[in-house]
């Protein structure tokens, strides 16, 4: 399996503009994460999906942060308008355990190279 | 907010000598997870230890897991200069939530 794929890898762009991070997560995973890095705050939780379906969002900084989730194969990451303080390395992950009895998501989670994106 | 705490932020060492890394956390926990990161890479999972169990060995890898303290340890032994990377522990909390990640140690092995 080629892992989880992310693009693009880099993104440099100028704040207002609209940034669109793109995520194949494993096949036959069923759980999907975005996490946020940067040096000051590590490893941050923005939003998972559990079969499509968003399960929490409460880490999504601002409304200008949407994620979908249109199919197993696919998930979207998108900040419009774009600001200086989004510069960060955005993770996808996902994880082939569904949440298991009694709600918890137990499983390892197999992460992508990652997003760094740029916002002058 | 982390979950997890790494301890120490930075840790220095020659090739050949054993690391060790501590992790506390506050509230109970299903189970703990440690990864690892490669400089400009994505992270990759290590191992995982339940709350009902106290001690897991993975090749050069120990963990150790104390819920009385709330803490956790990660040894790596015979350590190579490949070692070298920053190392996490997340911890996935009873509940229905996913696993949170601590600000991690970066480790740095000397050849």
């Amino acid at each position: 399996d080629a892992g989880v794929i992310q693009s693009p890898r880099h993104e440099v762009t100028e704040m207002g503009q609209e940034v669109t991070l793109r995520c194949k997560p494993i096949s036959g995973h069923n759980s999907l994460f975005w996490y946020r890095q940067t040096m000051m705050r590590g490893l941050e939780l923005l939003i998972y999906f559990n079969n499509n379906v968003p399960i929490d969002d409460s880490g999504m900084p601002e409304d200008r942060f949407s994620a979908k989730m249109p199919n197993a194969s696919f998930s979207t990451l998108k900040i419009q308008p774009s600001e200086p303080r989004d510069s960060a390395v955005y993770f996808c992950a996902s994880s082939p355990r569904t949440l298991s009895s009694g709600g918890r998501v137990t499983g390892e989670l197999f992460f992508g190279e990652g997003s760094r994106l740029t916002v002058l | 907010s982390q979950q997890g705490e790494e301890d120490p932020q930075a840790l220095s060492i020659q090739e050949g000598e054993n690391a060790t890394m501590n992790c506390s956390y506050k509230t109970s926990i299903n189970n703990l997870q440690w990864y690892r990161q490669n400089s400009g890479r994505g992270l990759v999972h290590l191992i995982l230890i339940r709350s009902n169990e106290r001690e897991k060995h993975s090749g050069r890898l120990r963990v150790t897991l104390d819920t009385s303290k709330k803490s956790s340890s990660l040894l790596i032994t015979a350590s190579r200069a490949a070692d070298t990377a920053s190392y996490f522990c997340a911890t996935s909390v009873s509940g229905n939530t996913p696993l949170v990640f601590g600000k991690g140690t970066r480790l740095s092995v000397i050849a």
